[in-house]
């Protein structure tokens, strides 16, 4: 069965810079995207970017254009994102989740989430 | 980006009840619309895509229409486990943006 699982929780200091990854089984990684997602509390959801796990592309959101970075590694089948300098409003749950494949970007399969928390 | 709004923002029902949320894009977007269920402390569940398929494995009681800027999720009796909140997603255009959720709670 389709499994996305992603790293722990993390805390970091303002300024620095945290990288969540999330490991896929049950599929064949390089033929769907993933994207990033995601969740301040008490906030909607929120899109950061997405990989084409295929050819390695990437699109980013503009708000985290410069900021984010998204990686994959085909022989892992795993997605990685980091996000730098990091401010208190980046508290939050971040998601990765699969690309449904059609001619939407529906998201079929999420990871668990990850907390990462930013706090002096 | 297109902008995406949820009403109600919370609704108080039964089980049994009939629910119906709204959803409403700041553009046409044709049918390139998904609605997904929200646990708390849990991650997203694709419940509709392209506004009225329904993904596999979801239950029939789940329903969705609409075209352009206006759509709709039904749960046409609602039971225990659908109690949760539920979110709207434009997937038309980059960036994808999502509703700000609707949440089902129990009267």
């Amino acid at each position: 069965q389709v499994q996305l699982v992603q790293s722990g929780a993390e805390v970091r200091k303002p300024g620095a810079s945290v990288k969540v990854s999330c490991k896929a089984s049950g599929y064949t990684f390089k033929n769907y995207a993933a994207h990033w997602l995601r969740q301040a509390p008490g906030q909607r959801l929120e899109w950061m970017g997405w990989i084409n796990a295929g050819n390695g592309n990437t699109k980013y959101s503009q708000k985290f254009q410069g900021r984010v970075t998204i990686t994959r590694d085909r022989s892992a089948s795993t997605a990685y994102m980091e996000l730098r300098s990091l401010r208190s409003e980046d508290t939050a749950v971040y998601y990765c989740a699969r690309d449904g494949g059609g001619s939407g970007s529906d998201l079929d399969y999420w990871g668990q989430g990850t907390l990462v928390a930013v706090s002096s | 980006d297109i902008q995406m709004t949820q009403s109600p923002s919370s609704v108080s029902a039964s089980v049994g009840d009939r629910v119906t949320i709204t959803c409403r894009a700041s553009q046409g977007i044709s049918n390139w619309l998904a609605w997904y269920q929200q646990k708390p402390g849990k991650a997203p569940n694709l419940l509709i895509y392209d506004a009225s398929s329904l993904q596999s494995g979801v239950p029939s009681r789940f329903s969705g229409s609409g075209s352009g800027t206006d759509f709709t999720l039904t749960i046409s009796s609602l039971q225990p486990e659908d109690f949760a909140t539920y979110y709207c997603q434009q997937t038309d255009s980059f960036p994808p943006t999502f509703g700000g959720g609707t949440k089902v709670e129990i009267k």
